[in-house]
């Protein structure tokens, strides 16, 4: 079964750091482009950060800077390095595969909150 | 302001047909292909058209979808009361090099 797990949401002051994982199983990991998805409270769903097999990396205009993603395939993880973290960040973030069919399946999603 | 817009909200009665549009522009909608997903409340989003109008395996029939110059629309037929949901297109964008999303559509099964 193909399965996205995603950790380390939690709360962080306004300036701060965190840093997400999501941990893969069930499909060639490597062989796949990975994707961070947010999802504010109320609100729909905004593409923030995606990585191409080849280690090419693209993101959100608001994020770019500030967010780093990477993998390592021999782990089979997917990770979002978020640094200077504002309260627009506060959301719900989801790991998601992606390939030529779209985003699919998405994880359950961790829980940022920047607040102080 | 989301770069693709979708009403915010629509209904229907079960089995009626209902549809949901999604605007975008030359460099989204206009020149690439369009992804509809589902999301049930309180769950994660779930892929539910590809391509343009592509369904994946366990996906029923009763969902379609159609693109047509700078807009898409996603059909619902036979509505039943578990297609109560949000639901939101999706398409690459080449002038932002990035995945864009519209507002999302709240379908309120009557």
């Amino acid at each position: 079964e193909v399965q996205l797990v995603e950790s380390g949401g939690g709360l962080v002051q306004p300036g701060g750091s965190l840093r997400l994982s999501c941990a893969a199983s069930g499909f060639t990991f490597s062989t796949y482009d990975m994707h961070w998805v947010r999802q504010a409270t109320g609100k729909g769903l905004e593409w923030v950060s995606g990585i191409g097999t080849g280690g090419e990396t693209y993101y959100l205009g608001s994020v770019k800077g500030r967010f780093t993603i990477s993998r390592q395939n021999a782990k089979n993880s997917l990770y979002l390095q978020m640094n200077s973290l504002r309260a627009g960040d506060t959301a719900v973030y989801y790991c998601a595969r992606g390939d030529s069919i779209g985003f699919a399946p998405w994880g359950q999603g961790t829980l940022v909150t920047v607040s102080s | 302001q989301s770069v693709l817009t979708q009403p915010p909200s629509a209904s229907g009665t079960p089995g009626q047909r209902v549809t949901i549009s999604c605007s975008g522009s030359t460099s989204n909608i206009g020149s690439k292909s369009v992804y509809w997903y589902q999301q049930l409340p309180g769950t994660a989003p779930k892929l539910l058209i590809y391509n343009n109008n592509q369904r994946p395996s366990g996906v029923p029939d009763r969902f379609s979808g159609s693109k047509s110059g700078t807009s898409a629309s996603l059909a619902i037929t036979g509505l039943r009361s578990e297609d109560e949901a949000d639901y939101y297109c999706a398409a690459w964008d080449a002038s932002l090099s990035g995945w864009v999303f519209g507002g999302g559509t709240k379908l309120t099964v009557l």
